[in-house]
């Protein structure tokens, strides 16, 4: 069983639209979570990263954590065809530990 | 940012032969890692390593994968001997204590 679950597993949003991922574990020990993005053939980069309950913005993103349901959500507003990719979701134990991926939400942008 | 190097960008060799793949994580990383992505879909752990040692592996780290990294030049993944289910693009990341991974470019490795 996958510990660090993903949905949906593609999402289309036109052009200015939203697009909200979700990511949980099944892992109780887990504390931190991280939001790689990965365009096509290149490697992932670090989007955001939530360690305490609550939001986080950042420019057109927003990540929620609620710890005790071990979910996180990310959001992009007013999304643009660049921001077309795999959006994978990481969890670990601590700063220190292995992150565990999640099989990814694929996020297609239409003009 | 902090750059990630991996050589070769791609190789392609015969089952049952050797391969090594080459990373040369940020300069002032502590904590290395391999990860394994099959046709850009979930990134796999694989293994990671911390002074020198192994810390942990996955059950994907098959007897037939080794790492090391001698007197601190690269950090290598053997593959000896190579099947046909290792073909797949091979991610080094390294990482600074606590904090975000840094990823190279990934190697794709085709097993014939």
């Amino acid at each position: 069983q996958q510990k660090v679950q993903q949905s949906p597993e593609s999402l289309i949003v036109p052009e200015g639209g939203m697009a909200s991922l979700n990511c949980t574990s099944s892992d109780r020990n887990v504390d931190y979570f991280w939001w790689y993005r990965q365009h096509s053939g290149k490697s992932p980069k670090m989007l955001m990263s939530i360690f305490s309950n609550g939001e986080k913005e950042e420019g057109r993103f927003t990540v929620h954590l609620n710890k005790a349901s071990l979910h996180t959500s990310l959001h992009i507003r007013d999304s643009q065809p660049s921001d077309s990719a795999l959006y994978l979701c990481a969890a670990s134990r601590g700063g220190n530990y292995k992150p565990t991926f999640g099989k990814g939400t694929s996020l297609v942008v239409h003009p | 940012g902090p750059k990630v190097l991996q050589i070769p960008s791609h190789q392609i060799i015969d089952m049952g032969q050797m391969v090594t793949l080459n990373c040369d994580p940020v300069s002032n990383h502590l904590y290395f890692y391999w990860y394994k992505q099959i046709l850009g879909q979930q990134m796999e752990f694989l293994v990671n390593f911390y002074n020198g040692k192994v810390m942990e592996k996955s059950k994907l780290f098959k007897d037939q994968f080794s790492v090391e990294r001698p007197d601190g030049s690269y950090f290598t993944l053997k593959i000896q001997p190579t099947a046909l289910e290792d073909s797949a693009v091979y991610f080094c990341a390294s990482r600074k204590g606590t904090g975000q991974l840094y990823f190279g470019e990934g190697s794709k490795l085709t097993v014939l």
